[in-house]
């Protein structure tokens, strides 16, 4: 069945450790994206992708990287993790064309916690 | 820049029906979008709407659109408390290739 991985679910890791988070998609979708997520509920977009080799900064991105060398694969990268850094971190994608209606299906998160 | 506001919490007791409203500020927008996120779960898409509609239902989900007042509503008919969760009301932009612009959210809980 066609859908989007992350991994890992749940990750505690220690301030100043460099961490990625992956995701994985199997629908072939051009567009992914990374979105943080407030215990208040609010996302936050981070970075998206219209495609391989195409990265862009959203509104929170000042401390994390992407890349995206593969259609299926997008992962995150903070390069030291600090404890404003805990939160839920969702990843989705999406067809090519964006507002045709079909939406963005999102994986199931990681929760991160930096102590 | 695009603005998507929702109340933030509402209560409702099973059976009865919740209404969840959103409002938006791109009167362009293409579609819009309802999402539901379950605990420690990420978010689903419930449902959309094309611009050019004014309702749309799915069992016992009805959207309405009111584009003069760029006010978007849901309505969940007989309530059940499997319904409890946040829900998420998105526009897409009128300026073509820009993610989703998503309100913060309305927690609905649902009382037995």
């Amino acid at each position: 069945e066609a859908d989007i991985y992350q991994t890992p679910r749940y990750l505690v890791i220690g301030t100043g450790k460099k961490i990625t988070l992956e995701c994985s998609q199997t629908m072939g979708h051009d567009k992914m994206y990374w979105y943080q997520q407030d215990p208040g509920m609010e996302l936050h977009l981070i970075h998206y992708s219209y495609g391989v080799n195409s990265t862009e900064k959203g509104d929170l991105s000042s401390e994390s990287t992407v890349s995206r060398i593969r259609t299926e694969h997008f992962p995150l990268t903070l390069e030291s993790a600090r404890p404003s850094h805990t939160s839920q971190y969702l990843c989705a994608s999406s067809k090519q064309v964006a507002g045709v209606g079909y939406g963005y299906t999102f994986g199931s998160g990681t929760r991160l916690t930096v102590v | 820049g695009e603005d998507v506001e929702q109340s933030l919490f509402l209560s409702v007791r099973e059976g009865d029906s919740s209404v969840i409203n959103c409002t938006y500020t791109d009167s362009s927008s293409t579609y819009l979008y309802w999402y539901k996120q379950e605990p420690g779960a990420g978010l689903q898409l419930l449902t959309y709407i094309f611009s050019n509609m004014d309702m749309k239902q799915d069992q016992r989900l009805t959207v309405l659109l009111n584009k003069k007042d760029k006010h978007l509503s849901l309505r969940i008919a007989d309530t059940q408390t499997g319904d409890s969760a946040i829900y998420f009301c998105a526009e897409s932009p009128s300026s073509g290739n820009t993610p989703l612009v998503f309100g913060k959210g309305t927690r609905l809980s649902v009382i037995a």
